[in-house]
């Protein structure tokens, strides 16, 4: 199984700077198998990215999407408040699916 | 834009099936894939499987061996079949269009495994 481990835990930002979010995996993992989710307190994850830096319908174009082999990052650059959620990142390209443990990501 | 719901009992005794309905609104359920995933409370998402256009599913290898799921086309709807629950198994239970990407996810059903 492809553990994926997500860091920073937690990350606090203040409103107009950028994030910069980790995706390891213990393995490596074809770009075009690795999404990025946003989840919202009380939602459903939402796709955000998929195949790497592929952006989902709808998903403004703050949120972009890196990386090869075993690395990965999500950059939400100029932040705002409605940006406050846990992100996952999950691979699709080895079975069983994998998702990270998750960055939450603070507003201030 | 499509919409999932996902509807079945909020809570199920240990060693019982939990059973989920997933209804697709606008009957879009043919051709593409579809997928089941849980997540425990306070915790990240696990895939439990999914279920192709042809039929053909895949299923988490941690939970291969109680795990059905399955599509009834005419009633625009995908089904999910756990069998001998334990505590382990409360979480709250998704299903979401596509096989490698979830672009889009039903609003989610918390079941309980409690006597």
């Amino acid at each position: 199984e492809v553990v994926l481990t997500q860091s920073p835990g937690t990350l606090s930002l203040s409103p107009g700077e950028r994030a910069t979010l980790s995706c390891r995996a213990s393995q490596s993992v074809s770009a075009n198998y690795l999404a990025w989710y946003q989840q919202k307190p009380g939602q459903a994850p939402r796709l955000l990215i998929y195949g790497t830096s592929s952006r989902a319908s709808g998903i403004p174009d703050r949120f972009s999407g890196s990386g090869s082999g075993t690395d990965f990052t999500l950059t939400v650059s100029r932040l705002e408040p409605e940006d406050l959620a846990v992100y996952y990142c999950q691979q699709s390209a080895v079975s069983p699916y994998t998702f990270g443990q998750g960055t939450k990501l603070q507003i201030k | 834009q499509v919409q999932l719901q996902e509807s079945g009992p909020g809570l199920v005794k240990p060693s019982e099936t939990l059973s989920l309905t997933c209804t697709v609104s606008d009957g879009s359920i043919s051709g593409y894939s579809w997928s089941w995933i849980r997540q425990p409370p306070g915790k990240g998402p696990e895939w439990i499987g999914y279920i192709n256009d042809r039929g053909n599913t895949d299923y988490n290898p941690s939970l291969k061996s109680r795990v059905t799921i399955s599509v009834d086309t005419s009633k625009s709807q995908i089904s999910l079949n756990l069998r001998s629950v334990t505590a382990a198994d409360t979480a709250v239970y998704y299903c979401a269009r596509g096989g490698f990407y979830n672009f889009y996810w039903g609003q989610g059903t918390l079941v309980t495994v409690s006597s």
